[in-house]
């Protein structure tokens, strides 16, 4: 069974510094890897994908994720932290015509 | 049309009444997922057409829920003799199964059984 594991549910970051926001997944083969970005009281939407190719992939509003196969990881990172990127980030894996989404991770930021 | 939407976008019911979810997927989508969005929880798949047909279904949570759809357009998911643990943000999604197989989402419906 396919798995999606986003590690700490509550992540908080300072104006400026950096974010992370880690993901982890279990598939037997090589999936397809999605990030989605959900903001207060709004549906979700697509932040970064990927399908194939280049393994570093940039996304909307300066987020990029890196996949690694040898570490079934596809961090999502962010140079630095704006007030307006507070909102819950979803890891999402597509493998064999199903998606998998973690449980998310709420960023918050302060200034 | 440019986006997914979905009616009713609130619903309060009482326990043990039917409702009807409404799903309009993006105009030549393929693909349509219904999704379950418990308060503080993440997403919880729970059926997935192609087309009007459903090879998994294996996400409904009992036999009270069902969903149709209607050739690659509107899809309607029931949920019979509501109970209070259905009150969630039911969200569907459509997909045109090419490369990116990138979902886009409409903006759900507040489910609350009451």
């Amino acid at each position: 069974a396919q798995s999606v594991t986003q590690l700490g549910s509550h992540v908080s970051v300072s104006e400026g510094a950096l974010v992370l926001l880690r993901c982890n997944y279990s598939s037997s083969v090589p999936p397809y890897l999605f990030w989605y970005v959900q903001y207060p009281n709004q549906g979700l939407q697509l932040l970064l994908k990927y399908t194939t190719g280049a393994t570093l992939v940039k996304g909307i509003n300066g987020f990029e994720a890196e996949f690694k196969k040898s570490e079934t990881s596809f961090h999502l990172t962010k140079p630095s932290a704006h007030m307006s990127d507070a909102a819950e980030y979803f890891c999402a894996v597509h493998n064999f015509n199903k998606f998998y989404f973690g449980s998310g991770t709420k960023l918050n930021v302060k200034p | 049309g440019a986006g997914v939407s979905q009616s009713p976008s609130n619903k309060v019911t009482e326990k043990g009444k039917d409702v009807e979810l409404r799903c309009d997927p993006i105009s030549g989508h393929t693909a349509l997922y219904w999704y379950r969005q418990r308060l503080g929880q993440g997403l919880e798949f729970l059926i997935y057409f192609q087309g009007n047909s459903a090879p998994d279904k294996s996400g409904l949570p009992s036999d009270r829920f069902s969903a149709e759809r209607t050739g690659e357009s509107v899809s309607t998911l029931t949920i019979q003799r509501t109970q209070q643990e259905d009150s969630a943000v039911y969200l569907c999604a459509s997909s045109s199964l090419g490369l990116t197989y990138e979902q886009y989402f409409g903006p759900g419906t507040r489910l609350t059984v009451t």
